[in-house]
């Protein structure tokens, strides 16, 4: 069975802060996928990075940063000098097959 | 631009009665999705559809049935609507057989069941 977790239901910083969001997954796939995705107070989701089983390359684009440990079962993701345009929902999603799932998402506040 | 069109974006429905969501992509995508969104919850899977007329069940499949005759269109059904289907519906998209794409989701049906 495939699951994801992402355990802090709420983060509350301030402005130029450094916020880091934890995942977690599970998966008996040898080969997946996963995403993160934000969700901005507009409603509607925007995908952020997609990573596959193979690259455990940590990425950098800009102030966000993913960190993927295959031995962990970990995709975090770190936002540097975070801005108040940040606030979203974040939800970390995992594909195996063709089926995608995802956490119950992150709430990050942003404070001027 | 891809898009994902949802044709409802608010819907109020009464207990019981059929309710039909419609989702169309203008992608050429393979697979196709259905997710509702509760507070506390994130997106869970209702169904899924990876072909032409090929459905499986997501996680919490009760309560609903998909219907996928075209490629480009997806469409959800609440058989006998209930106020604990009151929630907001997600439609998504993605390209991929031996890779996976990201999903390219639609604006959202906020369903209400009175």
């Amino acid at each position: 069975a495939q699951k994801v977790t992402q355990a802090q239901t709420e983060i509350s910083v301030v402005e130029k802060e450094d916020v880091t969001l934890d995942c977690v997954y599970e998966t008996r796939d040898t080969t997946y996928y996963l995403f993160w995705y934000k969700q901005p107070p507009s409603g509607e989701l925007v995908f952020l990075i997609r990573r596959n089983s193979f690259d455990e390359q940590n990425e950098i684009s800009g102030r966000y940063s993913w960190n993927f440990q295959k031995s962990t079962s970990s995709f975090n993701f770190t936002i540097t000098a975070s801005q108040v345009v940040d606030s979203a929902v974040y939800f970390c999603a995992l594909t195996g097959g063709f089926k995608t799932i995802f956490g119950a998402g992150t709430r990050l506040f942003v404070k001027a | 631009d891809v898009k994902v069109t949802q044709s409802s974006r608010y819907l109020v429905k009464r207990t019981g009665e059929k309710v039909f969501l419609e989702c169309v992509q203008d992608m050429d995508h393979e697979n196709m999705f259905w997710y509702r969104q509760d507070p506390g919850l994130g997106l869970r899977l209702i169904y899924f559809s990876y072909d032409v007329k090929m459905k499986e069940k997501g996680d919490i499949p009760e309560g609903y049935s998909v219907s996928r005759e075209k490629k480009e269109r997806f469409s959800l059904i609440l058989e006998s609507a209930s106020t604990n289907q009151t929630s907001m519906y997600l439609c998504a998209s993605s390209w991929g057989r031996n890779q996976v794409g990201e999903l390219f989701f639609g604006s959202g049906t906020q369903l209400s069941v009175l």
